[in-house]
């Protein structure tokens, strides 16, 4: 099993690109969630989804959109970037039938918007 | 509302000393789950365990041992003779049933410099 992947691993944009940032699992897991860490905040989490075609805002939503196709997919789309969502974006999953178990995280995709 | 505090920013030690990380956490719900995640240098997100609220057992792993106390909501971290592999950023993690388990909130991390 590949776990959690996500591309790019780094990105360079300029302010009002958009861009979509990349997140598959191949562990058939229901959930999938996307943070953004920054200096000093920890992780935040902008959007998840418990399963294909549902998807929910997290803490920092704005700016931020997603959709869940397919269960091993879930893109985050940056429709007009700003340099506030200069970040390191992480993408999560786990089985939703396991509540207490622990997140799995891809890589990471280190976003700067200049 | 669930938070999560981790008053230490920075920690430097030398190797082979003990060293405890703090996390104080809130929540309204009697049901929860609390976490613990290294970031090394790499920048991976590693587990490191869980531990549910009805659960106060302390739980030991090799050089690391967790002290979950409801009484004083905290989930400390300790690791036992450190290393310099030991450097690395730690998160303390929540997550409630209030919110259907489907929010993790983090604390702000502890970085632990370990020194030879």
């Amino acid at each position: 099993n590949a776990g959690v992947t996500q591309t790019p691993k780094f990105q360079v944009l300029k302010t009002g690109q958009s861009m979509t940032l990349q997140c598959a699992q191949d562990m058939n897991h229901e959930y999938m969630s996307w943070y953004r860490q920054d200096p000093g905040m920890g992780l935040r989490l902008i959007h998840y989804s418990v399963g294909a075609g549902i998807t929910d805002q997290g803490e920092v939503p704005n700016g931020y959109n997603v959709s869940r196709s397919t269960t091993e997919d879930f893109p985050l789309r940056l429709l007009s970037a700003a340099p506030s969502q200069t970040s390191v974006y992480f993408c999560a999953s786990r089985s939703t039938g396991q509540v207490n178990y622990e997140q799995y995280f891809g890589p990471g995709t280190r976003l700067t918007v200049t | 509302a669930q938070k999560v505090t981790q008053a230490q920013t920075e920690i430097s030690v030398v190797e082979k000393e003990d060293v405890t990380l703090d996390c104080v956490y809130e929540t309204r719900d009697t049901t929860y789950y609390l976490f613990w995640y290294k970031q090394p240098p790499s920048g991976e997100l590693v587990f490191l365990i869980r531990r549910n609220s009805f659960d106060e057992q302390n739980e030991i792993s090799g050089r690391y041992s967790w002290n979950f106390q409801k009484s004083t909501s905290s989930f400390n971290f300790t690791i036992t003779a450190s290393q310099v592999v030991d450097s690395a950023v730690y998160f303390c993690a929540l997550s409630e049933e209030g919110t259907g388990f489907q929010k993790l909130v983090f604390g702000t991390g502890t970085r632990l410099l370990v020194s030879p």
